[in-house]
Parts: C-alpha cells; sequence; structure tokens
C-alpha cells in the first residue's frame, strides 16, 4: 500500500522559505507525476506544482515565481520550497502522486497533510 | 475563482441518487477526464472517481460522466458516510497547470 508523509516545520516566519518533504513508503517514486496542493482553513484545493521523476515540473501560475520542487529519487522523497511566505500561504499543505499516463491527471494517493502557518 | 465550477451545496435523503457537477471549458474538461476528491470533515482527500473508472475500495454507487465540458459523479443510494465535501479536478492544457473546482458540501438528511 503506498503511504505518503508530508514533513516540515509548522512555524514560519513571513518573508522566510517554507520547505516541506514528502516521503513514499509503500512503492517506487519512479515514473509518477508528484504534486503538492494546499487548503487555507475554512477553503478549497489549491494545486502548487507537480514534479515527474526526471525533474520536469509544472507549477501554479499564481505561484510561480516563489515555488522551487526538487525530488530525490535515492531517498523516495521529494520537496517543496516557498518563499517570500505572508501570511495568506497559511494552509494545510498535502502531497499526492499522479500516475503518468498520455491525458490523464489526477491523484490516486494522498498524503494525511501538514499544518504550515506564517507567523512571527 | 476556481477554474471549474461546482455547486456550493447538494443535499439528498438516504437512499436516494444525487449528481453533483463540475463544469469548465475546452482548455479543461472539454479535454481530460476529472477526477473527484472526497474529504469527510477537513481530513486527507480521497479520489473516488477518475473519469468513469473506480478507484478500489470505493463502492459502486459512484459513477462519473461526462458530456462536452462538464463532469458528474452520481452517487446512487446515498449512505449517511457519504456526507463530505467534493472536489472536482483536471488538467488546463491553457494554463498547464492543475485546476480544481471550489468544492461541493454534500449533506445526508
Amino acid at each position: 500500500q503506498v503511504q505518503l508523509q508530508e514533513s516540515g516545520p509548522g512555524l514560519v516566519k513571513p518573508s522566510e522559505t517554507l520547505s516541506l518533504t514528502c516521503t513514499v513508503s509503500g512503492g517506487s517514486i519512479s515514473s509518477y507525476y508528484w504534486s503538492w496542493i494546499r487548503q487555507p482553513a475554512g477553503k478549497g484545493l489549491e494545486w502548487i506544482g507537480r514534479i515527474y521523476t526526471s525533474g520536469s515540473t509544472n507549477y501554479n501560475p499564481s505561484l510561480k515565481s516563489r515555488v522551487t520542487m526538487s525530488v530525490d529519487t535515492s531517498k523516495n522523497q521529494f520537496s517543496l520550497k516557498l518563499s517570500s511566505v505572508t501570511a495568506a500561504d497559511t494552509a494545510v499543505y498535502y502531497c499526492a502522486r499522479g500516475p503518468a499516463v498520455a491525458g490523464t491527471h489526477y491523484f490516486d494517493y494522498w498524503g494525511q497533510g501538514t499544518l504550515v502557518t506564517v507567523s512571527s | 475563482q476556481s477554474a471549474l465550477t461546482q455547486e456550493a451545496s447538494v443535499s439528498g435523503t438516504v437512499g436516494q441518487k444525487v449528481t453533483l457537477s463540475c463544469t469548465g471549458n475546452s482548455n479543461n474538461i472539454g479535454s481530460y477526464a476529472v477526477g473527484w476528491y472526497q474529504q469527510i470533515s477537513h481530513g486527507a482527500p480521497k479520489t473516488v472517481m477518475f473519469g468513469n473508472s473506480l478507484p478500489s475500495g470505493i463502492p459502486d454507487r459512484f459513477s462519473g460522466s461526462k458530456s462536452g465540458t462538464t463532469a458528474s459523479l452520481t452517487i446512487s443510494g446515498l449512505q449517511p458516510e457519504d456526507e463530505a465535501d467534493y472536489y472536482c479536478s483536471t488538467w488546463d492544457y491553457s494554463l498547464s497547470a492543475q485546476v480544481f473546482g471550489g468544492g461541493t458540501k454534500l449533506t445526508v438528511l
């Protein structure tokens, strides 16, 4: 059974960089798309971006200037960095897996989510 | 403003059939299959449908369809445990990004 687990600081100061890691267990990280999705309290889901195991990325246009994603296949992990954070970046952050099948774009496994609060 | 439009709320009684809709355009729903995600009490989302394919472990009372730029998730024989927020999502090739609907709150009366 594939499992995803987010980890990282739960509190980040304004203007600093949010850093999260997602560890994949129960399956290989290879040949899939790996996404980050966030949800502010009381609001809907927002896709942040994705990375393929080759390292190619796609980012949400509204966040692109602040987002960097990376993948470490040796550790079965992928990571998110979001720079210059403000209170508006406070949210539960989820990682999710997407099958790399031509013409299909969906998520089959999700992490449990981790709350990141931006506050001084 | 979400790229995909969903009803804010839908309700139904136990045993009833309900349909949730998700409307987009030719750049997204018109070009790709849609995934549906169930979120119970603000827990982690769970995939309940992709296109018209049912993931393993999801009851077959869930079904999916699409017509043009509108996708639908139908729950036949509504159960109390189906009460949740439901989100639709797909790819948008003009944005080169995954887009979500704003979510539908399903209440089981």
